[in-house]
């Protein structure tokens, strides 16, 4: 079955760096889009960014721009992000999230999702 | 940005109930509109896209429409397991924005 599995709860230091990983099985990972969406525990959804596996192209949120980077390994059907220069409001679960890219006929959205990654940003 | 406003911020109805939230945009999104509903402490699921095609395996009882900057999502014979927060989210260019959710109680 789909299933985007992620990888453990983090917490790290202001100023440090945070990955985040999202491995992918039950589907052809170059089939689909990877987005990130975060959300600041009690608070919404806030979309980040998404990266096309097939070519590595991405697309950030202007308020990650500069901070964030989103990768991918075929090989193992696994997708990143890394969050740089962390602050405290970076604190949030953090997911990922699949979408089939649209065509001339449909434009579905985030289908599948992963269980969420907790990222606390504390001294 | 495009932004997202729901309304209302929270809704309180009985079982058997029919309710209605609504989702606004900012401009013109055509029909590149989704919801989700999100239980505490889980990840959010997808019910609608496209503004009114559900999503599969999502009952008939929950329904999308609207185009443009106007959308509705109805949920029909409400009952205690649609409790839970529900989001809509714009992807027709990015970002791809969130409204701010509504929360949903039974009475």
């Amino acid at each position: 079955q789909v299933q985007l599995v992620q990888s453990g709860a983090e917490v790290k230091k202001p100023g440090a760096s945070v990955r985040v990983s999202c491995k992918a099985s039950g589907f052809t990972f170059t089939d689909y889009h990877i987005h990130w969406v975060r959300q600041p525990l009690g608070q919404g959804l806030e979309w980040m960014g998404r990266i096309n596996p097939n070519n590595g192209g991405t697309s950030y949120a202007q308020k990650f721009q500069g901070r964030v980077t989103m990768t991918r390994d075929m090989s193992v059907t696994t997708a990143y992000m890394e969050l740089n220069r962390l602050r405290s409001d970076d604190t949030a679960v953090y997911y990922c999230a699949r979408v089939v890219p649209c065509t001339t006929l449909v434009c579905s959205s985030l289908d599948s999702w992963g269980q969420g990654t907790l990222v606390t940003v504390s001294s | 940005d495009i932004q997202m406003t729901q309304s209302p911020s929270s809704l309180s109805a009985s079982v058997g109930d029919r309710v209605t939230i609504t989702c606004r945009a900012s401009q013109d999104i055509r029909k590149y509109l989704a919801w989700f509903q999100q239980k505490p402490g889980k990840a959010p699921k997808s019910l609608i896209y496209a503004a009114s095609s559900l999503e599969s395996g999502v009952p008939s009882k929950f329904s999308g429409s609207g185009s443009g900057t106007d959308f509705t999502l109805t949920i029909s014979n409400l009952q205690a397991e649609d409790v839970g927060t529900y989001y809509c989210q714009q992807y027709n260019s990015y970002p791809h924005t969130f409204g701010q959710g509504t929360r949903l109680e039974i009475k």
